[in-house]
């Protein structure tokens, strides 16, 4: 069975950093691009980020080139979105989803809320 | 691409059929997925390539169309459909999703 399952999400400052993981069981992570894709309170879903099955490619939305970073560790079967100056907009449950296109599989999603 | 989603709301009854349309601001071809998103439970892809049902979805859902314009379509409403839908277009980066379509039981 496909399991994603996301950490590391709380409060935070605005200005401030944060990273979240994403531990992928019941299939072979090496084998998948994975994504990040997050949805504001009463909002709907926002792509955020989408990594290569072997980490060569990344891409960003707008909103969060330059502050958020995509990572993996196939070795550890384990997903990465460090985010850097974190901004109030950026205020979310954040999903981590298996798929470069569609996203065929979703964790349960971490809440990350930005506010002083 | 923006992806356009009608209705935002959509009320009906067990046993009823239903469809959801959505709009891309241009052609994606055939590149569109529909998800379900329910309280408490992962989202979980329905369709994907427009209307090749994922592994695991029953039968009763359906989708349509190419280019511009889609829909979902749920024949014999049941109790566990009930639930927000979303469109995705993943035919170029970024990939958008629509709106949402809450499906409320009547």
């Amino acid at each position: 069975e496909v399991q994603l399952v996301e950490s590391g999400g709380g409060l935070v400052q605005p200005g401030r950093s944060m990273k979240l993981s994403c531990a992928a069981s019941g299939f072979t992570f090496s084998n998948y691009g994975m994504a990040w894709v997050r949805q504001a309170p009463t909002k709907g879903l926002e792509w955020v980020a989408t990594i290569s099955y072997d980490g060569s490619s990344t891409y960003y939305r707008d909103s969060v080139k330059g502050r958020f970073t995509i990572s993996r560790d196939n070795a550890k079967s384990t997903l990465y979105l460090q985010m850097n100056s974190l901004r109030s907009e950026d205020t979310a449950t954040y999903y981590c989803t298996r798929g470069k296109y569609s996203f065929a599989y979703w964790g349960q999603g971490t809440l990350v809320t930005v506010s002083s | 691409v923006q992806m356009t989603q009608s209705p935002s709301y959509l009320a009906a009854s067990p046993g009823e059929s239903v469809s959801i349309s959505c709009k891309a601001s241009k052609s994606i071809s055939n590149n569109l997925a529909w998800y379900q998103e329910k309280p408490g439970k992962a989202n979980k892809l329905l369709i994907h390539s427009g209307s090749t049902l994922q592994s695991g979805t029953p039968s009763r859902f359906s989708g349509s169309g190419s280019g511009t314009d889609f829909t979902l379509t749920i024949r014999s409403l049941e109790s566990e459909d009930f639930a927000v839908y979303y469109c995705q277009q993943y035919n170029e980066y970024p990939p958008t999703f629509g709106g949402g379509t809450k499906l409320e039981l009547k």
